[in-house]
């Protein structure tokens, strides 16, 4: 079935630890996002991509980083120097640009904290 | 700079309610404006999208209705049933980009 696939589902992180969070899509979309989402709030965007090796500070990218190697990969990483990196993380992607009129997908989520 | 602003931030009604979500914006020169739905703990499922030249959208028991000159859209939820208890999130894109900024959602509970 086609989809994005976001793993872990659950991550734990010590202080002053990087980790990283997967997301796979087959849906043969150009465009991929991370969104982060706090309790109460809506979504803010990290990163978004919208071909391989090329991507784009959104509106939080401070203490994140990303890479896009390959069209169906959009791993995120959570630096040490993200210092309250607790948060519901979420992938998505579109076949162009988000807001140009097609719908977006999401994946499931990854739900990270500190410990 | 685009703003995205929903009202109530929760809401319960008896099953078989009619009920209206709101969403307000503050650049009316969007491109279109999106509706979501966001079950507890899972990623977000896409409902509806209004163009820019379009005033509404229907699929179903849902009505999604976009008024540019107010910076308002609506989601109208027909004869509700208590599967339609999740959050409700509209987004439209910024200022001129295509970056979504999202409202931070109606929590709609539909009581059996």
């Amino acid at each position: 079935d086609g989809g994005i696939t976001q793993s872990p589902k659950y991550l734990f992180r010590k202080e002053g630890q990087n980790v990283t969070l997967s997301c796979e899509q087959n849906l043969n979309h150009d465009a991929m996002y991370w969104y982060r989402q706090d309790p109460g709030q809506g979504l803010r965007l990290i990163y978004y991509s919208q071909i391989v090796n090329d991507f784009q500070k959104g509106d939080i990218a401070e203490g994140y980083s990303v890479s896009r190697e390959k069209k169906e990969s959009f791993p995120l990483t959570v630096t040490s120097a993200q210092k309250n990196p607790t948060a519901f993380y979420l992938c998505a992607s579109s076949t162009t640009p988000q807001g140009s009129g097609n719908t977006i997908y999401f994946g499931e989520g990854s739900w990270l904290t500190v410990v | 700079k685009q703003e995205v602003t929903q009202i109530p931030a929760a809401l319960s009604v008896p099953e078989g309610e009619n009920l209206v979500l709101n969403c307000s914006f503050t650049d009316s020169a969007i491109y279109n404006l999106q509706w979501f739905r966001q079950d507890p703990g899972k990623g977000l499922t896409s409902l509806l999208l209004i163009q820019s030249s379009q005033r509404e959208q229907t699929s179903g028991r849902l009505n999604a209705s976009l008024d540019k000159s107010s910076g308002r859209s609506t989601l109208y939820i027909a004869a509700s049933q208590p599967g339609d208890s999740a959050t409700y999130l509209c987004a439209g894109p910024s200022g001129g980009t295509y970056k979504y900024i999202f409202g931070t959602g109606t929590r709609l509970k539909v009581l059996a």
